[in-house]
């Protein structure tokens, strides 16, 4: 099976500070990463599409300019949480997939809370 | 709109008690249905994707099933080890997929 890796698995951070989380394609090169958020109990939410080489496609509801998006190679993108707030604290997961027609790899998540 | 929806919200079993969870999708064309497996503070595991109507796919006491309405991941004689939160996802014309709200499931020894 493919597999994705997150870094940081979970980080803590102060409130007004922005964090950098990575997430990688182990052993496939990915066309497409995606970013997701998860409250507790609560199903995955889309926050944006990436393909490599060019901007993220975010969902409706999402700030650009909060949760940046680079995919900078097709075994790297990274979703940069800018000023975050108390709010932003969430389960991040990212995932990946090879071609259109194959299903998404998920990484394992990282975990955020800003204080 | 694509829509998923899960039932129930939450099952709690017996270990060998088998039972069946139920997807049920309304989309524009469908390209594939997929079930993951979440336990908790991890990322969804892969199971299974279904792409047809009729189409049936198992994995040790796992299941899956697929209509034109409705997909079911049929668990028989689960154990303990086999609880977790069900996610089922469809993915449509795009390449996004739309996630459902997932079933809890507890397997009690």
């Amino acid at each position: 099976g493919a597999v994705v890796s997150q870094h940081p698995s979970w980080v803590i951070c102060k409130s007004g500070t922005s964090v950098k989380i990575e997430c990688r394609s182990l052993d496939f090169q990915a066309t497409t990463m995606f970013w997701y958020r998860q409250f507790p109990k609560q199903s995955l939410m889309l926050m944006a599409t990436s393909n490599e080489g060019s901007k993220a496609t975010y969902e409706q509801g999402v700030e650009k300019d909060k949760f940046l998006i680079n995919h900078a190679s097709l075994t790297l993108s990274t979703l940069t949480v800018t000023s975050a707030h108390p709010e932003d604290s969430s389960f991040y997961i990212c995932s990946a997939i090879r071609t259109s027609q194959e299903t998404q790899y998920f990484g394992p998540g990282t975990r955020l809370l800003v204080l | 709109e694509d829509q998923v929806t899960q039932s129930p919200e939450a099952l709690r079993l017996q270990e060998g008690e088998s039972s069946s969870l139920n997807c049920s999708y309304t989309v524009s064309g469908l390209r594939g249905l997929f079930w993951y497996r979440q336990d908790p503070g991890k990322g969804p595991e892969f199971l299974f994707t279904l792409y047809s109507a009729g189409e049936e796919k198992e994995k040790e006491r796992l299941k899956a099933t697929l209509t034109k309405k409705e997909s079911f991941l049929h668990i028989t004689a689960p154990k303990p080890e086999d609880s977790a939160t069900y996610l089922c996802a469809v993915q449509a014309g795009g390449q996004n997929f739309v996630f459902g709200p997932g079933t809890r499931l507890s397997v009690l020894p």
